[in-house]
Order: C-alpha cells, then structure tokens, then sequence
C-alpha cells in the first residue's frame, strides 16, 4: 500500500522567490512518486514523476522535485516562482492505482 | 501527445434522471482507463478502474449499480450516473494510461455534474 501527505493546505511566495510544495510517503515497496497541477475547473496535468534513477528529477515549467528515501519526502521545488504558477498542487502516489494527497494551493504574490 | 479529452464538460440534470459521460484518449490507446471524483477544495478519490473489455473494478464504497462504467474500446470509456441525486453533484475526472505505460496517466479536463 501507498500512501502520501502533503502537510500544508496552503503556500504564499512572492513572485520571483524560490517556491517549495512539501510532500512526504508512506510505501512498503519502491515508490512510485508523481506530481500534478490543477487550474480551477481543469483536470490535472502531469508535472513530473519519479520511478527509479536520479533522486532530483526535473520536470514541465521549470519544476523539479527531490526523491529523499531517508526523509520519505518528495517535495517539489521551482527557483523562481510566476504569478501564473498559483494553482492546486497534488503530490500522488502508486504504481497502478494512484492515491493522491490533500493538495496544496499555490499562491504567488505579485 | 497523449491528450484525453472528457466530454460534456458541464452537465445540469434533474433528480432522478441518468448522466453519462465520455474520456477519450485521442491520440493514443489505453488500455486503462480510470475514474476519479472530486468535492471542492478536496482531493481525488478514485471510484474506479476498467480495462477494456472486462469489467470495471470499483473502490470500496463506490456502488457499482449507481456508477456505471463501461470500457468498450481502447479510446473510450464512458461513466454514466443512474438515478442522480444532489449528492451526487461533483467534479469527475477521468485518466487513461498508454498500453504498455501504466505508470503515466493522463487526465481529462473533469466534467462538473449538477444534479438540482
């Protein structure tokens, strides 16, 4: 079983700061980590994932993400932070069938 | 590639009456396809799971005879909403996975169902 957390509801950053949406998992097996990001009314879309290889996986629109085994986390990260990245961020997980967590809401203050 | 598209994608019925609605993954083939409900300001939880031309495998809690889904080809599965009810009012979302790549999904745009 997969399970993951993402411990904030919300984040502010003002526009052009470093930005970091927190998630930490919970997994008997190897992980298998996503990110995805949600306009409102939209579906999501895909950001990144991890499976296997490199912990810093680099993902669309500049996000990234570090696999930490020893931290359970997988948090996601961007330099520099655009108004047009304010969104609902999910962290998920699961190799076939994906558990996702709470969401995070992204707010980049002009 | 790989883009799903969900269709309506706003749908208002009255109580009692059947909805359904279609993902299509348009330029790719999936093999799996999945369904997802959304509350406001709350995650997703998955209903359930088909692979076409087999049955669909639903999540604990979901009722099977109230949300049908049928996965008929390798482009189109469809959930239909029998007998709505206002609870039922929310944001479902679909994805399908590429034959060969489960680990990917990809989402349709949601269809936000009203029941009044």
């Amino acid at each position: 079983a997969q399970s993951v957390a993402q411990p904030e509801d919300q984040v502010n950053v003002a526009e052009g700061n470093p930005l970091t949406v927190k998630c930490t998992y919970s997994v008997s097996g190897n992980p298998y980590l996503f990110w995805y990001v949600q306009y409102p009314n939209r579906g999501l879309q895909f950001l990144l994932k991890y499976i296997t290889g490199d912990n810093l996986v680099k993902g669309s629109y500049g996000f990234e993400a570090e696999f930490n085994k020893s931290q359970t986390s997988f948090h996601l990260k961007k330099p520099s932070a655009l108004v047009s990245d304010s969104a609902l961020y999910f962290c998920a997980g699961g190799a076939y069938q994906l558990t996702f967590g709470k969401g995070t809401k992204l707010s980049v203050i002009p | 590639g790989a883009v799903v598209s969900q269709h309506p994608s706003r749908v208002i019925c009255k109580s009692g009456t059947s909805v359904k609605i279609e993902c299509r993954s348009l330029d790719f083939q999936a093999t799996t396809m999945f369904w997802y409900r959304q509350f406001p300001k709350k995650s997703l939880m998955l209903m359930a799971t088909s692979n076409e031309g087999s049955k669909a495998t639903y999540e604990q809690g979901v009722e099977k005879d109230k949300f049908l889904i049928n996965h008929a080809s390798l482009t189109l599965s469809t959930l239909t909403v029998t007998s709505a009810h206002p609870e039922d009012s929310s944001f479902y979302i679909c994805s399908a996975a590429r034959e060969g790549n489960i680990y990917e999904q990809y989402f349709g745009p949601g269809t936000r169902l009203t029941v009044t």
